[in-house]
């Protein structure tokens, strides 16, 4: 099983120029998770989906938006991207509310 | 008040002993509580989940909970250096679809 699977890896943008991260989970999982660790930190809640069709703010959502397409999609945009965006962005999924989340690989983002 | 906050590291450990790590939060709500393990350079994952007060075992690992007291603890027998690595404490929240991360402990095991 591929579990989470996130695209691309690295990425260096320049400050104003956009981009989309990739998510997809092969698991049949309901819930869907955007997260950010910058260095030395715990993960951020950038924004969630707890089900298909729906999507909320989570702590740190100033500058990003999402789109849950289906239940295995779900991905993360930044419109114009700034210095204070670099960070290791993470995608996870959960079953349901209660269980516990499966990360994807990460994608480290330096914005210049 | 941060949401959920680990005890300040770096915790270092001769190997074979045992490393505590530790967990509060702020919310009686609180529901679920997860220990994920996070090696340098890679993604979190799950070490344990404990729902309810009292200690949950798992081989070498032993996470207890006490909701009275608001903390969540994790226990580490016979450390190993393979189990250096920085250690994320989870809390979610009833009804709440999303976990809240404390900012992780980095554990040092020196053979």
């Amino acid at each position: 099983n591929a579990g989470v699977t996130q695209t691309p890896k690295f990425q260096v943008l320049k400050t104003g120029q956009s981009m989309t991260l990739q998510c997809a989970q092969d698991m049949n999982h309901n819930s869907m998770y955007w997260y950010r660790q910058d260095p030395g930190m715990g993960l951020r809640l950038i924004y969630y989906s707890a089900s298909e069709g729906t999507t909320d703010k989570g702590e740190v959502p100033n500058g990003y938006n999402v789109s849950r397409l289906n239940k295995r999609e779900f991905s993360l945009r930044l419109e114009s991207a700034a210095p204070s965006q670099t960070s290791v962005y993470f995608c996870a999924s959960s079953e349901s509310y209660n269980s516990p989340l499966h990360f994807g690989n990460g994608t480290r983002l330096t914005v210049t | 008040q941060k949401e959920v906050e680990q005890n300040s590291g770096p915790l270092s450990v001769p190997e074979g002993a045992i490393a505590s790590l530790n967990c509060t939060y702020s919310d009686r709500g609180s529901q679920s509580f997860f220990w994920y393990r996070q090696y340098s350079g890679k993604s979190p994952e799950l070490i344990m989940s404990i729902y309810s007060n009292g200690d949950k075992e798992d081989g070498r690992f032993t996470a207890q909970l006490n909701k009275a007291s608001q903390y969540v603890s994790l226990l580490i027998r016979d450390s190993q250096p393979s189990d250096s690595a920085t250690y994320l404490c989870a809390v979610r929240y009833t009804n709440a679809g999303k976990s809240t991360f404390g900012d992780g402990t980095t554990l040092t095991v020196k053979p």
